[in-house]
């Protein structure tokens, strides 16, 4: 069964940084492409940012690029996303997603439960 | 980037009547259109993929139709546990904006 657990959540000061992980059991973590979407409180979906599955291609939606980086250590079956110069319109939950064994465009199949970043002074 | 609009935002429907939400893509995606159902504290649940291919488990009341920039999702006699939040997401596109969503339907109890 294919599991993602997130951690990392919590309050952090607007300009600050954070650092969320996900921890992937259930499937060769190693094969697959990974993805983090968030969801700001009571509004919708937004896709954020993915990885390849040896991390050698990224990608950065507008709204956090050159803020975010996105990594993985397959040896750990983990997934990162470095946050910094956070603002407040960064306020989510953020979901951990498993991908595909290529980068590509894709539905999701399997999500974490997330983990609520909260931007704020 | 392609722009993904759900309607209506909100929908009022009664135990066991058939609900009906809309999905429309500002250019054609072919048949990537997935839906997902949300509800509160939870992550997305995938429903349908590829327009119209159920997932895993998904029961048959829920069905999707459509492709090119019209898109349906239909449930076709609701029952109490799918009430929730319903949101579609193209997959057609390469970066930038290879994965939008609609902003959602809240399916709620008439």
């Amino acid at each position: 069964e294919v599991q993602l657990v997130e951690s990392g959540g919590g309050l952090v000061q607007p300009g600050g940084s954070l650092r969320l992980s996900c921890s992937a059991s259930g499937f060769t973590f190693s094969s697959y492409a990974m993805h983090w979407v968030r969801q700001a409180p009571g509004k919708g979906l937004e896709y954020v940012s993915a990885i390849s599955s040896n991390g050698g291609s990224t990608y950065y939606a507008d709204s956090v690029k050159g803020r975010f980086t996105i990594s993985r250590d397959n040896s750990k079956n983990t997934l990162y996303l470095q946050m910094s110069s956070l603002r407040a319109e960064d306020t989510a939950v953020y979901y951990c997603v498993k991908g595909r064994e290529l980068l590509i465009a894709e539905y999701f199949q399997h999500w974490g439960q997330g983990t609520l970043v909260t931007v704020s002074s | 980037e392609i722009v993904m609009t759900q309607s209506p935002a909100t929908l009022s429907v009664s135990p066991g009547e058939r609900a009906t939400l809309s999905c429309r893509a500002s250019q054609s995606v072919s048949s990537n259109l997935a839906w997902y159902q949300q509800k509160p504290g939870q992550a997305p649940r995938l429903l349908i993929y590829g327009a119209s291919t159920r997932a895993t488990g998904i029961p048959a009341r829920f069905s999707g139709s459509g492709s090119g920039t019209e898109f349906t999702l239909t449930i076709s006699s609701l029952q109490s546990e799918d009430f929730a939040v319903y949101y579609c997401q193209q997959y057609n596109n390469w970066p930038p904006g290879w994965h939008t969503f609609g902003q959602g339907t809240k399916l709620e109890i008439k």
